[in-house]
C-alpha cells in the first residue's frame, strides 16, 4: 500500500481536461509544498512533469498543472492529447526526511 | 544533459546481494551540484524511495530499508551503485536511477528507463 492515494484510473477525450487527485497527511502533501508529478510510459524512463506543487520543468507543454489544498494535491491536464496516455504518480516529501510516492494513476485518452 | 543507464544481473536469489550500477553520461558524479539516488516499483505496485548519496559518500537512506541498502560513488568510473542485501521476492522491482534535486532532494530528473530485477531460486 503506497503511502499516498491515487485513483487507479481516469480517463478523458481528446481536447477535454482531466485531473488526477493525490491524498497524503499533515506530514507529508499538507505540510510542505513539495510535491511533484511524474508521467511514466511503460518501457520508458519516467519524466518530472511538475515539481513543488505547480512548477514546470523546461521543455514540459504548459497543459500541464499543479496545485494543492490541505493534505490533497492535483495534476491537472487541459486539451487532452492521445501522447498524454501514461501512468502518473504523485511524490512528496515527508517529516521523516524521505520521499513518498503515489500508486500510481492510469490515463486512457478515449 | 545527464543521461542515467542501470546495469546489472536480472536474476537474484533469495538471501543473496543485489548489485546495481547506474552509470552517468553528459556530467560528472563528482560534481558538487548533484546527488544521485536510486528509487525501485515493485510490479504492479507505485514507486518506493530508497536512497539517495552526494559525491562526497553522505547518503540517506529509506528508514524501511536501510538495514540492508548501501549506495556508493565509484567516480573513476562516472557510476554510482545499489547493494541491497539479504533478498526475497519482495524485493522483486523495476530498479531506476535518478537525480535528486530541491531543497530536501525530493524531485527527481532525470531518470534511467529502470531495470526489472527478479529474486528467484
Amino acid at each position: 500500500q503506497s503511502a499516498l492515494t491515487q485513483p487507479a484510473s481516469v480517463s478523458g477525450s481528446p481536447g477535454q481536461s482531466i485531473t488526477i487527485s493525490c491524498t497524503g497527511t499533515s506530514s507529508d502533501v499538507g505540510g510542505y509544498n513539495h510535491v511533484s508529478w511524474y508521467q511514466h510510459h511503460p518501457g520508458k524512463a519516467p519524466k518530472l512533469m511538475i515539481y513543488d506543487i505547480n512548477n514546470r520543468p523546461s521543455g514540459v507543454s504548459n497543459r500541464f498543472s499543479g496545485s494543492k489544498s490541505g493534505n490533497t494535491a492535483s495534476l491537472t491536464i487541459s486539451g487532452l492529447q492521445a501522447e498524454d496516455e501514461a501512468d502518473y504518480y504523485c511524490s512528496s516529501y515527508r517529516s521523516d526526511s524521505t520521499v513518498v510516492f503515489g500508486g500510481g494513476t492510469k490515463l486512457t485518452v478515449l | 544533459q545527464l543521461q542515467l543507464q542501470e546495469s546489472g544481473p536480472g536474476l537474484v536469489k533469495p538471501s543473496e546481494t543485489l548489485s546495481l550500477t547506474c552509470t552517468v553520461s553528459g556530467g560528472s558524479i563528482s560534481s558538487s551540484s548533484y546527488y544521485w539516488g536510486w528509487i525501485r516499483q515493485p510490479p504492479g505496485k507505485g514507486l518506493e524511495w530508497i536512497g539517495n548519496i552526494y559525491y562526497s559518500g553522505s547518503t540517506y537512506y529509506n528508514p524501511s530499508l536501510k538495514s540492508r541498502v548501501t549506495i556508493s560513488v565509484d567516480t573513476s568510473k562516472n557510476q554510482f551503485s545499489l547493494k541491497l542485501s539479504s533478498v526475497t521476492a519482495a524485493d522483486t522491482a523495476v530498479y531506476y536511477c535518478a537525480v535528486p534535486s530541491g531543497y530536501y532532494y525530493h524531485w527527481f530528473d532525470p531518470w534511467g528507463q529502470g531495470i526489472l530485477v527478479t529474486v528467484s531460486s
